[in-house]
């Protein structure tokens, strides 16, 4: 199975600072057909997972530009370009390039 | 609007059956590949099963052989069928399509 490898699990940041995640695979998530199927999610207090990016940098619709994503490979980011007190909650990354899918184990954002 | 809306959740003795719906609007789930994703208490999240537009099926190792996805395209509902169920499947059932859109989710509880 892929296994996905998050850091920091929990982030401190103060409103308008930058925050960035690691999400490293053990397998590259680069498939055959040139896409890289690795996504963001953040799950907000009592809520479902939301889309946040596809495609290793791709925004999903409605999705705040301070939100981008990095990498290649192995190895790829997210960055909160300046928090605001909206972005509490668990990100997760994920892979879709095989089964099963898996996530990685969460990062708690906190302000 | 595009919306997903899950049902049949509830408390479930071990060895016990249940079957989730997640009734879909705004699109049709037959177009596209449709998901079920859960989450313990206080866990992250498990990929469940998923099932191609075409109707190819996938499943969690840890569900292989007791849970089955399906989908009735006239009513536009996935399904997932839960059978011979433990304290490890104790989790709120999300349903997503295409990894993009979820449900609110459906909190199933076995216990005793």
């Amino acid at each position: 199975d892929f296994v996905m490898t998050q850091t920091p699990l929990s982030l401190s940041v103060t409103p308008g600072q930058p925050a960035s995640i690691s999400c490293k695979s053990s397998q590259s998530l680069l498939h055959s057909d040139g896409k890289t199927y690795l996504y963001w999610y953040l799950q907000k207090p009592g809520q479902p997972p939301q889309l946040l990016i596809y495609e290793v940098s791709n925004r999903f619709s409605g999705v705040p530009d301070r939100f981008s994503g990095s990498g290649s490979g192995t190895d790829f980011t997210l960055k909160i370009s300046r928090v605001e007190a909206e972005d509490v909650g668990d990100y997760y990354c994920m892979q879709s390039i095989q089964f099963p899918v898996t996530f990685g184990q969460g990062t708690r954002l906190e302000i | 609007e595009v919306q997903l809306v899950e049902s049949g959740g509830g408390l479930v003795q071990p060895g016990g059956s249940l079957r989730l719906s997640c009734a879909a609007s705004g699109f049709t789930v037959s177009s596209n590949y449709m998901n079920w994703v859960r989450q313990a208490p206080g866990k992250g999240l498990e990929w469940v099963s998923l099932i191609y537009s075409g109707g190819g099926t996938y499943y969690a190792d840890s569900v292989k052989g007791r849970f089955t996805i399906s989908r009735d395209n006239s009513k536009n509902t996935l399904y997932l069928q839960m059978n011979s169920l433990t304290t490890e499947d104790t989790a709120v059932y999300y349903c997503a399509s295409s990894f993009d859109i979820w449900g609110q989710g459906t909190m199933v509880t076995v216990s005793s």
